[in-house]
């Protein structure tokens, strides 16, 4: 099964509101990161977190880590119609023998409605 | 401008036919990966190089070949093995540094389908 899972799969919203979306995982990691997905597109990099951090900001973009409960969630505020994308979380295993191999999720897919 | 850059953006296999797909990159990175994406799926890992003439195998590796001859380059090819080729195929790259899980760089994908 995936390492990561998102939730939900997907989310349709108005311009100006707040999305929340949130990954799940299974083993310890060392980071967790989010990526970006325009359609028919390769994925864009976002924002990284480390295991040892709980909370970091870029932009309009707010990634929460709880290694507690293995789970991370990434906001997006005052939404606009070009955030219409797939978000994926990723996470490197630790103890991943491969020191750059990330394990993807499965992705919540954000419609923002104008 | 650095980037990755895949080639071509959509591809056709026949029936028994190896297919190659191109992935170049000029951001000097070490690693190199393959993902294979299915239509409303995440990417499942196929093959992924972090040094010239070394490769790993991924989840999904049955019915692929790589070869990594070049730093900047990394083809995949889908041999007449793999039964179900048709995806969206996306290659990345990345550094190796101190730390490790670095942030990876993608190209834009090819797109294969069977004719």
């Amino acid at each position: 099964s995936q390492q990561g899972e998102e939730d939900p799969q997907a989310l349709s919203i108005q311009e100006g509101e707040n999305a929340t979306m949130n990954c799940s995982y299974k083993t310890s990691i060392n980071n967790l990161q989010w990526y970006r997905q325009n359609s028919g597109r390769g994925l864009v990099h976002l924002i990284l977190i480390r295991s040892n951090e709980r909370e970091k900001h870029s932009g309009r973009l707010r990634v929460t880590l709880d290694t507690s409960k293995k789970s991370s969630s990434l906001l997006i505020t005052a939404s606009r119609a070009a955030d219409t994308a797939s978000y994926f979380c990723a996470t490197h295993v630790k103890g991943e023998t491969s020191g750059s191999r990330l394990t993807f999720g499965e992705g919540t897919q954000l419609t923002v409605n104008p | 401008d650095g980037g990755i850059t895949q080639s071509p953006k959509y591809l056709f296999r026949k029936e028994g036919q190896n297919v190659t797909l191109s992935c170049e990159q000029n951001l000097n990175h070490d690693a190199m990966y393959w993902y294979r994406q299915d239509p409303g799926q995440g990417l499942r890992l196929i093959y992924y190089s972090q040094i010239v003439n070394d490769f790993q195998k991924g989840d999904i590796a049955e019915g692929y070949s790589v070869s990594r001859e070049k730093k900047e380059s990394f083809p995949l090819t889908v041999t007449s093995a793999q039964k179900n080729p048709t995806a969206f195929y996306l290659c990345a790259s990345s550094i190796i540094g101190r730390e490790v899980g670095q942030p990876q760089h993608f190209g834009d994908g090819t797109r294969l389908s069977i004719l």
